[in-house]
C-alpha cells in the first residue's frame, strides 16, 4: 500500500493564479482531510470529508475548494492564489472508527509570489 | 472554538533526562492524538488516548488522558538523541461517535535532545 499519496511535492505560483493540489489514498478510508501548516501555528483544518459526495469546511476555509467524487481522492483546489497562502499543505484520512489515527501524506509545499 | 496549547513550545534537554509536554485543551473531547514531525518530513502517529485515564506507552515515551482535567501529557524517560522532533497534540471536536476527522492541533513542542 503507497497509503496517502500528495502531489505534487513542490509549487510556486504567482498571486492569481488557481491550481489543485492532488491526494489520494488506497487504504479505502472513509474520512479525508485537507490541513495547513505554517511557522509556529501547528496544523489548521481546511476542509474535510467523511465520504464520497460529502464535503464541509474546516477551521481555515477561505479561499479553497474540495470536492469528493470517490473514496480514493480528494483535491484541494485554490481559485485564486494568494501570497498569504504560502504554506505546507497536508493531506489525511482515517476510517470512520474514531480509535484510528489519521494518517498523514507527505505535503506539498506551496509558495505564492 | 476548541483551543488546544501545548508547553512547552521550545524544549532542550540533555541525554539521560525526564521531561514532561503538556497539552490542554477548552472544550469536552475524550479522544486526543499525539504526532510526532521530524524536520520537512510528514507526521507520525505516536498514541491514540480515547478515555478518561487513558494511558499509553512506546519505548521512552508515555502519554496519558485526563479528561475532567482537559489535560493530556507526554512523559519522555531518559532522553535520547533521536527523540529530537516536533511533538503535537491534536484533540477531536467533532463531536460524532467514532469520528476523528476534525481535530484541533497544538502549536507544537520543537523538542532538542543534546549529547
Amino acid at each position: 500500500n503507497a497509503g496517502v499519496t500528495q502531489t505534487p511535492k513542490f509549487q510556486v505560483l504567482k498571486t492569481g493564479q488557481s491550481m489543485t493540489l492532488q491526494c489520494a489514498q488506497d487504504m479505502n478510508h472513509e474520512y479525508m482531510s485537507w490541513y495547513r501548516q505554517d511557522p509556529g501555528m501547528g496544523l489548521r483544518l481546511i476542509h474535510y470529508s467523511v465520504g464520497a459526495g460529502i464535503t464541509d469546511q474546516g477551521e481555515v476555509p477561505n479561499g479553497y475548494n474540495v470536492s469528493r467524487s470517490t473514496t480514493e481522492d480528494f483535491p484541494l483546489r485554490l481559485l485564486s492564489a494568494a501570497p498569504s497562502q504560502t504554506s505546507v499543505y497536508f493531506c489525511a484520512s482515517s476510517y470512520a472508527a474514531g480509535n484510528q489515527p489519521q494518517h498523514f501524506g507527505d505535503g506539498t509545499r506551496l509558495s505564492i509570489l | 472554538e476548541l483551543k488546544v496549547e501545548q508547553n512547552p513550545l521550545f524544549l532542550s534537554m540533555q541525554e539521560g533526562k525526564n521531561y514532561t509536554i503538556y497539552c490542554n485543551y477548552s472544550t469536552t473531547s475524550d479522544r486526543l492524538y499525539w504526532y510526532r514531525q521530524d524536520p520537512g518530513k510528514s507526521l507520525e502517529s505516536l498514541f491514540v488516548l480515547l478515555s478518561n485515564g487513558a494511558v499509553k506507552q512506546e519505548g521512552r515515551l508515555m502519554a496519558s488522558l485526563d479528561t475532567k482535567a482537559r489535560l493530556s501529557t507526554l512523559h519522555i524517560t531518559a532522553a535520547v538523541h533521536d527523540l529530537s522532533a516536533t511533538y503535537f497534540c491534536a484533540v477531536d471536536y467533532s463531536n460524532s461517535g467514532g469520528s476523528n476527522y476534525k481535530l484541533t492541533f497544538g502549536k507544537g513542542t520543537l523538542l532538542t535532545v543534546n549529547p
